[in-house]
């Protein structure tokens, strides 16, 4: 099967410009989550969807960041304005299970990095 | 919240050598992940192993969950086996914690 999509891989914007952020998950899988990971850190969960509703975005900075699902499949992760600090890596992964944790294996996508100069 | 923590942080090794990666949690979990994140970034799943043992080739991993502990073993490193070593466990009911990785090189 297809893995988990994103783009753009590289990206360079300048503060205070908006990027925006595509993911495409795996066929038939209804969790999808937006992480940050900082240079020499793990990754930090923004957000996580189930199916086209939102489950947890208590770490998401909603001042600057959004982030939408629709119909339930791709997803998009906007940050407007940015700000250098915001310069990360962004992966995007995705999970079958609903709602469950018992056995949610998440697959990750190659993720974009972003550099805000 | 859940603290999740790895040793060590950084490993250099011989091709051929093996080693034990550790992740320590402060709570009970019915879930944790082993990640590899290869130097170009990308995160493969190399375990789900809420308990036990399970092994697949060079590699093996032990979850003792009433102790709050798991470890991955590499046997027989290879220089592909470099990059960054992740744990991560549930957080609460949806959210997953990611550990503070250790970071791995093979030398040839």
């Amino acid at each position: 099967e297809a893995g988990v999509a994103q783009s753009p891989r590289y990206k360079i914007i300048e503060k205070r410009q908006s990027v925006a952020f595509w993911c495409n998950p795996i066929s038939g899988h209804a969790t999808l989550y937006w992480y940050q990971q900082i240079l020499g850190q793990g990754p930090k969960l923004l957000i996580q969807f189930q199916n086209n509703g939102v489950v947890d975005d208590s770490q998401l900075p909603k001042d600057r960041f959004s982030a939408e699902r629709l119909k339930g499949v791709d997803s998009t992760l906007k940050i407007q304005p940015a700000k250098l600090e915001d310069s990360a890596v962004y992966l995007c992964a995705s999970s079958r299970d609903r709602g469950s944790l018992a056995k949610n294996i998440q697959y990750f996508g190659a993720g974009t990095r972003l550099s805000v100069l | 919240g859940i603290q999740v923590e790895q040793s060590p942080p950084d490993l250099i090794l011989q091709e051929g050598a093996n080693s034990t990666l550790r992740c320590n949690f402060s709570d009970s979990v019915n879930n944790l992940q082993w990640f590899h994140q290869n130097p170009w970034g990308q995160l493969i799943n190399l375990f789900y192993i809420p308990s036990g043992t399970k092994q697949n080739g060079r590699l093996s991993a032990t979850t003792v969950a009433t102790e709050r502990y798991s470890l991955l073993y590499i046997s027989s490193s290879q220089t592909t086996d470099s990059g960054v070593y992740f744990c991560a466990v549930p957080s609460g009911t949806y959210k997953y914690i990611f550990g503070t990785g250790t970071r791995l090189k093979v030398l040839a």
